[in-house]
């Protein structure tokens, strides 16, 4: 079965500081790993995802797969950074197009 | 306006009735999902669909059916059945295979009373 965990239901930084929000996933096959975001008022979006390996809006995150992580980073929060983020987990390479995701970690950044 | 969209916005239903939820893309995609989202659950997975006139239950299928019958077209009935059905509601689409992006529409929020 695949999970995915993200153990931060809340996260509150400063704008201008660092922010990381975690995520583990259980998968025993070849995962694909997704950051959704959803601000306010507006639809779940994707923000990232590991194959594409890039930094959108700044944000980046790398899959440890040592760690079964796929963290998402971003150096220095913006008050519009403020939404729900959602770590989502699909199988890569068959034709399982289920997506997991976690329970999500709201972010608000502080002026 | 091109995507998906999902209607209606709100729902209000009594206890005993059935209810139909609509969503509709114009992308193209060949697979269309349907998630439950609770407040502190995430998204769980209710149908999905990877081609007409197939779908496969997801993690919470108990109480719900779909039908998919068109390939834009994917309908959500929340039957009686469903023990807690007041909730939110999003839809999405994608084009085949695990690594793609799904597309969510607006969502729709459902009241039992």
């Amino acid at each position: 079965a695949q999970r995915v965990t993200q153990p931060e239901k809340l996260l509150s930084v400063f704008k201008g500081a660092p922010v990381e929000l975690k995520c583990n996933y259980s998968y025993s096959g070849s995962p694909e790993l997704f950051w959704y975001v959803q601000y306010s008022r507006q639809r779940l979006q994707l923000l990232l995802r590991h194959i594409s390996r890039e930094s959108i809006k700044g944000f980046t995150a790398d899959l440890n797969k040592g760690e079964t992580s796929f963290h998402l980073k971003k150096p220095f929060a913006q008050e519009e950074d403020s939404a729900m983020y959602y770590c989502a987990l699909s199988d890569s390479g068959g034709s399982n197009y289920k997506l997991t995701f976690g329970k999500g970690t709201l972010l608000t950044v502080n002026p | 306006d091109g995507g998906i969209t999902q209607s209606p916005k709100y729902l209000f239903r009594k206890e005993g009735q059935n209810v139909t939820l609509s969503c509709e893309q114009n992308l193209n995609h060949d697979a269309m999902y349907w998630y439950r989202q609770d407040p502190g659950q995430g998204l769980r997975l209710i149908y999905y669909s990877q081609i007409v006139n197939d779908f496969q239950k997801g993690d919470i299928a108990e109480g719900y059916s779909v039908s998919r019958e068109k390939k834009e077209s994917f309908p959500l009935t929340v039957t009686s059945a469903q023990k807690n059905p007041t909730a939110f509601y999003l839809c999405a689409s994608s084009w085949r295979g695990g690594y793609n992006e799904q597309f969510f529409g607006p969502g729709t929020r459902l009241t039992v009373l």
